[in-house]
């Protein structure tokens, strides 16, 4: 079974780093790129950032929203995927999601298993 | 930046209603677009990509048509557990990966 788990969340005050796994179980890991997004009452669903394949490259793409402030990566050998978000504001608070695409493109992909989500309140 | 309308926000149905949401992208996005159905507290899942194509485990009651700049989510038969909040994403243009507001569906 394909699962998806997210790990790392928890409240953290303004101006610190948020360091977030996506442990991926029941398929090639190497196969897929992957990507973050994150959901808050605010702003709706945004996606955050993709990563590809490593044979791809690992070449990542940021939401403008959080370029300069986010890096993603991911570690094959362990079938996990990371996203750190820096100088956090309580506009980052919200439930963050990892998730899976088919293709090494970002163009035309989709999402086709995701996590659960992990909750993060950032809060002084 | 393009812009996604869905439509409608909220919808109140009965068991066994024919269902239809719509997403309007501002610009063309070809047959990239998806949709999706989100749970509180459960992965989301991938219900359509490619604006059409049905994701394999999803039950045939789901549908997605539409291209260029207007689609359509149709459940033919409403069931229990298609009570839910569906969103539309596009995978064309920036920004990338964008999503509609959401239509929450609940049982009237």
């Amino acid at each position: 079974e394909v699962q998806l788990v997210e790990s790392g969340g928890d409240f953290i005050q303004p101006g610190r780093s948020l360091r977030l796994s996506c442990a991926a179980s029941g398929f090639t890991f190497a196969d897929y790129a992957m990507s973050w997004f994150r959901q808050s009452p605010e702003k709706g669903l945004e996606w955050l950032g993709f990563i590809r394949r490593t044979r791809s490259g690992a070449t990542t793409e940021y939401s403008a929203s959080v370029e300069g402030r986010i890096t993603m990566s991911r570690d094959d050998s362990k079938s996990v995927a990371y996203l750190q978000l820096n100088s956090l504001t309580t506009g980052d608070t919200g439930i963050y999601y990892c998730a899976r695409a088919p293709k090494s493109i970002a163009i035309s992909n989709y999402f086709d298993s995701w996590g659960r989500g992990v909750l993060v309140t950032v809060s002084s | 930046d393009l812009q996604m309308t869905q439509s409608p926000s909220s919808l109140s149905a009965s068991i066994g209603d024919r269902v239809t949401i719509t997403c309007q992208t501002s610009k063309n996005v070809g047959n990239s677009l998806n949709w999706y159905q989100f749970k509180p507290g459960k992965a989301p899942k991938l219900l359509i990509h490619s604006a059409s194509t049905l994701q394999s485990g999803v039950p045939s009651r789901f549908t997605g048509g539409g291209s260029g700049t207007d689609f359509t989510l149709t459940i033919s038969s409403l069931q229990s557990e298609d009570f839910a909040t569906y969103y539309c994403q596009q995978s064309s243009r920036s920004p990338l990966f964008s999503f509609g507001q959401g239509t929450k569906l609940d049982i009237k």
